[in-house]
């Protein structure tokens, strides 16, 4: 069964600092891996990561896909208050059983205090 | 251009009862999914459509079942309802899948 664990389970900062969130995964037919930022409902997507695009970045966000050591970074600098929120990672399989399926770890939950 | 709606936004239920969910995707979206969040819980996959079709299911038991219109858009049902299914229910979207998939803001069904 696919796997995803996040660490750490939460993290507490001061505006300006610089965060690394990290994802591992265990999934049978690796295909992509996807980050959300989870507020209040909705898990907004932040980026994709796949084979062919492994690196990927927006503002101050960005994140790495490491295939050999089956893992996902989620970098953020310089945080502000509006990055407050939980931030999920997910596997997506590309056949079998999983098929069409994400697979979420179990969150960061990330404080951002002024 | 529209996210992915659903409604209603919260449904209280009793025990025993049959509650309906319901999600538009993004236009052009055929993919469809839902995902049960409980309380401490991650997100768990529920059900995927695609072109009327249920393509996959997680591991819940047959009272949780769905369909997908012509339209795309799709009802999610959960029959005989136990306190154990209060959660935010999560339908998420997609052009096609295993890309990018958009969610909506939920459903919070409580069972009382």
């Amino acid at each position: 069964e696919d796997k995803v664990v996040q660490s750490p389970l939460s993290l507490v900062v001061h505006e300006g600092d610089t965060v690394t969130l990290n994802c591992s995964y265990e999934v049978t037919n690796f295909r992509s891996l996807l980050w959300y930022k989870q507020e209040k409902k909705a898990p907004t997507f932040l980026f994709m990561l796949t084979s062919s695009g492994i690196e990927k970045k927006s503002g101050r966000l960005s994140s790495i896909l490491d295939k050999k050591e089956l893992s996902s970074i989620l970098n953020i600098t310089a945080t502000q208050t509006g990055d407050s929120a939980i931030y999920l990672c997910a596997v997506c399989n590309a056949g079998g059983t999983s098929y069409g399926k994400l697979t979420f770890g179990q969150g960061t939950i990330l404080t951002v205090h002024p | 251009e529209a996210g992915v709606t659903q409604s209603p936004t919260h449904l209280i239920k009793t025990r025993g009862q049959q509650a309906t969910l319901r999600c538009s995707p993004i236009s052009g979206h055929t993919s469809v999914y839902w995902y049960q969040q409980a309380l401490g819980l991650g997100l768990q996959f529920l059900l995927w459509y695609d072109e009327g079709e249920e393509r996959n299911r997680g591991n819940f038991p047959p009272r949780f079942s769905g369909r997908q219109f012509p339209n795309y858009s799709s009802e999610l049902n959960v029959n005989a309802l136990e306190l154990e299914d209060s959660a935010l229910y999560l339908c998420a979207s997609s052009l096609v899948v295993n890309t990018e998939a958009f969610f909506g803001q939920g459903t919070r069904l409580t069972v009382v």
